[in-house]
């Protein structure tokens, strides 16, 4: 079974500072993908960023950026410059060829408070 | 198109009720899932088609539960004699079928929320 896990329930950072938010997860697969998505309150899901287990570079997006340790199995988040909009719950999620089929395997969540 | 739409929005309920959801996809996705989300928690994958064939089921998608993409355009989910602990979040994402699981980009709706009294 593949498992996705968040550690940190909560976590607030000061606007314009960086926060990191921790994801682990587990799976035999070798070919999978993971996640970054972020549910605002009362508002839909979104995609922050994913990566390609293949690929060795972590991937970016604009102030997003992942830091993909594939050995210790590991997926963070890092948030840049931060913004109140960014104010959110944050969710890592799994997905394999194999094993998943198409379902996404979601972590508990990291809720994330931008202090003004 | 302006994105999943999903109504209603919020749906408070008697024990032993009936319930559909409705979700209307992305037009030209021909994939459409259904999540469910207790509060506090992740999403929980509960079904998915690909146009009109409904390829996999959950687990937790119990004989109460039934789902249809009649034409392959929307989808709606049934809840049958509703217990207590159905009320969650219900979350409707369409994408299009690519090579790779992992490279489909669901959109996700914005929910619908259910309360069983």
């Amino acid at each position: 079974a593949q498992t996705v896990t968040q550690s940190q329930p909560e976590m607030s950072v000061q606007e314009a500072e960086t926060v990191t938010l921790s994801c682990t997860y587990d799976t035999s697969e070798s070919d999978y993908y993971l996640f970054w998505y972020k549910q605002p309150p009362s508002r839909q899901m979104i995609l922050v960023i994913r990566q390609e287990a293949y690929k060795q570079q972590n991937a970016t997006e604009n102030r997003f950026s992942v830091n993909f340790q594939k050995a210790a199995k590991s997926f963070s988040l890092k948030i840049s410059d931060s913004q109140l909009g960014d104010a959110a719950m944050y969710f890592c999620a799994l997905i394999s060829r194999e094993t998943s089929g198409s379902r996404l395997t979601f972590g508990e969540g990291t809720q994330l408070t931008v202090n003004p | 198109d302006t994105g999943v739409s999903q109504d209603p929005r919020h749906k408070i309920t008697k024990r032993g009720q009936n319930v559909t959801f409705r979700c209307d996809p992305i037009s030209e996705h021909n994939r459409l899932y259904w999540y469910r989300q207790t509060l506090g928690q992740g999403p929980e994958f509960l079904t998915y088609f690909q146009n009109e064939a409904q390829l996999e089921k959950s687990r937790l998608l119990s004989d109460r539960f039934s789902a249809e993409r009649p034409k392959g355009s929307f989808s709606t989910l049934e809840i049958q004699r509703t217990e207590q602990g159905d009320s969650a979040m219900y979350l409707c994402a369409s994408s299009l079928r690519r090579a790779h699981p992992g490279a489909n980009v669901l959109t996700f709706g914005a929910g619908s929320r259910l309360t069983v009294l």
